[in-house]
């Protein structure tokens, strides 16, 4: 079955600290890989895509994210975390032909001054 | 400005009594979804259309109808509500199928307490 996890459901990082995010799927083809942000009250935004091509994909606010296919993985990382990063991130793999996401359980941030 | 908007973005309400939770897009996207929101277990889709009068279920249903009439509107409806239907739901729209289908843009959400 398809499925999307994240295995670190809170990350407290320093201000000006490198971030890393894990997320792991499982997906039998070639999956379309997302990453999400929500901030406190808000609704999501697409911070990323990865559909074929370069697996380094860069997206807003300084983020980027890698997908290795050896280990189904799709970690997100920034090098310098602000605090206004302080959010949920939810990472996310586009199933089938009904355009359903299958969502992670969320990683919540916490950056510390 | 292009937008997915939903209403109402809070509601208490009591068991059993109906409700429909409304969403509205303005970029003629052909593919409407709603999702719940619950802790640890991220986001799950409830109900998705793919175009005016096609609707399917998602992966929890249960509870829950929908219908799209209009291209722009895909309204959610609970017809006796219960306290596990307490969640924060997200309507999403997308242009259609294919690489860009997955490329969805949420609702602000609405927060729903059912007591």
């Amino acid at each position: 079955a398809q499925s999307v996890t994240q295995p670190d459901i809170h990350i407290t990082v320093s201000e000006g600290a490198s971030l890393e995010l894990r997320c792991n799927y499982s997906y039998g083809a070639t999956p379309y890989l997302f990453w999400y942000v929500q901030s406190p009250g808000q609704g999501l935004q697409l911070l990323l895509k990865y559909f074929s091509g370069d697996t380094l994909v860069q997206g807003i606010k300084g983020f980027e994210a890698e997908f290795k296919r050896s280990q189904s993985s799709f970690n997100l990382r920034k090098p310098s975390v602000h605090w206004s990063d302080a959010a949920e991130y939810f990472c996310a793999v586009g199933a089938s032909n009904t355009g359903k996401l299958i969502f992670g359980q969320g990683t919540t941030l916490q950056v510390k001054p | 400005e292009a937008q997915v908007t939903q209403n109402p973005r809070y509601l208490i309400t009591v068991t059993g009594k109906k409700l429909t939770v409304t969403c509205s897009q303005n970029m003629n996207h052909e593919y409407m979804s709603w999702y719940r929101q619950d802790p640890g277990l991220g986001l799950r889709q409830i109900y998705y259309s793919m175009n005016v009068e096609v609707t399917d279920k998602g992966d929890v249903p249960e509870g829950y109808k929908v219908s799209r009439k209009e291209k722009r509107n895909f309204p959610l409806i609970l017809e006796s509500p219960s306290p596990n239907q307490t969640s924060l739901y997200f309507c999403a729209s997308t242009k259609g199928l294919g690489q860009g289908a997955y490329e969805q843009y949420f609702g602000p959400g609405t927060r729903l307490t059912v007591t």
